[in-house]
């Protein structure tokens, strides 16, 4: 079975500051990667995705995610991040093959200072 | 288009009750999947549903909890005899398929409380 790993689970910035939050996973095979957000007050929703090609990729409001095969790593990255990004990001893994069934890293809470 | 609806969004229970969660998908989505989040913990895989096939129940705690899903849409997560660890949010998504890293799409939750 696969696991994730978010080491971060507590992050304060000041608007315009780098982000960057850690994804881990262990699973044998070939996997899809994900990462979703939560913002206040709504429901988990995709933030970015990557399953096969550029292992840069890049997703919505600025975020990218770069796919290391040989770290097992998935790290998110904003160079400058906004008041607005204050939100709950999660991680997921899930097999390319079998059953799909993705599974969550613990999440890391993001607040971002004006 | 609507999407992933959830109800009751919160309830509370005396222990030793039991309780229906609902969840109606997005049209068309034949993947449906259960997980709760617990106050400080990650989404923990509960039950998963694809299609006419039998459904992937690995992740259920205890045999307290069951799920069913009729005519391939509507599932309702039924929790029995409930206890004061169940206390979690629980959370509905459904996808257009399983495979290709097809994204998760997720209801707001039911928030179920145990006293």
């Amino acid at each position: 079975a696969q696991s994730v790993s978010q080491h971060n689970h507590h992050v304060i910035l000041s608007e315009a500051a780098s982000l960057e939050l850690g994804c881990n996973y262990s699973y044998g095979g070939t996997v899809n990667l994900f990462w979703y957000v939560q913002y206040p007050g709504q429901h988990l929703q995709l933030l970015l995705k990557y399953f096969s090609g550029d292992p840069l990729v890049k997703g919505i409001k600025g975020f990218e995610a770069e796919f290391i095969k040989s770290k097992f790593s998935f790290n998110l990255r904003k160079p400058s991040v906004q008041w607005s990004d204050t939100a709950e990001y999660f991680c997921a893994v899930s097999p390319s093959g079998g059953s799909y069934i993705p599974t969550f890293g613990r999440g890391t809470s993001l607040i971002v200072h004006p | 288009g609507a999407g992933v609806s959830q109800s009751p969004s919160n309830k509370v229970t005396e222990k030793g009750k039991d309780v229906e969660l609902r969840c109606d998908p997005i049209s068309g989505h034949t993947a449906l999947y259960w997980y709760r989040q617990s106050l400080g913990q990650g989404l923990e895989f509960l039950i998963y549903f694809q299609g006419n096939s039998a459904p992937d129940k690995s992740g259920l705690p205890s045999d307290r909890f069951s799920a069913e899903r009729t005519g391939g849409s509507v599932s309702t997560l039924t929790i029995q005899r409930t206890q004061q660890e169940d206390s979690a949010v629980y959370l509905c998504a459904s996808s257009q398929s399983r495979g290709r890293g097809s994204p998760l799409h997720f209801g707001n939750g039911t928030r179920l409380t145990v006293t």
